[in-house]
């Protein structure tokens, strides 16, 4: 069965600091990883998207791969109080209209 | 650009009836679109994939013929929960793909019904 593990936390981090989360996968061929952000009682929204190694930064925040160690990790740079949200790594297994497998979240609270 | 609506936003109903909801793809084309379900701290959990214009593909242990998905065009799909029981109460989330070209393959959600059955 595919999996999709990530640390249900409360993850706690001071505003202003870098939050890190990560995620690791159990399918060693998947090849597309996704992050997304769960406000309480509302969808996700997509923050990233990352199908090849390395890093991957947009803005504040840059996703991790490594496919090696089945590893993705995504990195919040200066966080604000607006950034407490459940942080949903998302796994696909082949490119391209495949369906996805969740994670069930890490919980994120930034402090003031 | 890549806007997916749902309606109902939330529904309450009685025991036994049915509900439909409503999922659309309002700036895009989408070929697939997927139903989810979420319960309270819960992760999304994948219902069906639905294509359109072809059956719906359910995943393991999701009833089909309680959950019937019908997407009538390239711009909607609609979920209907029949002969809902309490436990169907959830939070159900629909989502498209964007790119029928296949150079992106995210998925955007919409913004999710929240269905009560008493």
């Amino acid at each position: 069965q595919k999996e999709v593990e990530q640390n249900s936390g409360p993850l706690s981090v001071p505003e202003g600091a870098i939050a890190s989360l990560n995620c690791t996968y159990s399918d060693r061929g998947s090849q597309s990883f996704f992050w997304y952000r769960q406000y309480s009682g509302k969808s996700p929204e997509l923050i990233m998207s990352i199908y090849s190694n390395g890093d991957k930064e947009d803005g504040r925040f840059t996703a991790q791969l490594n496919k090696a160690s089945q590893y993705v990790s995504l990195l919040i740079r200066d966080s604000q109080p607006s950034d407490s949200a459940t942080y949903l790594c998302a796994v696909e297994p082949n490119f391209g209209n495949e369906k996805l497998t969740f994670g069930t979240g890490t919980r994120l609270t930034i402090i003031p | 650009g890549a806007v997916v609506s749902q309606h109902p936003s939330w529904v309450i109903c009685k025991s036994g009836t049915s509900v439909k909801i409503e999922c659309r793809s309002l700036d895009f084309q989408a070929t697939t679109m997927f139903w989810y379900r979420q319960f309270p701290k819960q992760s999304l959990m994948l219902m069906a994939t639905s294509n359109e214009g072809s059956k719906a593909t359910y995943e393991q242990g999701v009833e089909k013929d309680k959950f019937l998905i019908n997407h009538a065009s390239l711009t909607l799909s609609t979920l209907t929960v029949t002969s809902a029981h309490p436990e169907d109460s959830s939070f159900y989330i629909c989502s498209a793909t964007v790119d029928p070209l296949l150079i992106t393959d995210t998925q955007y959600f919409g913004p999710g019904t929240r269905l009560t059955v008493l």
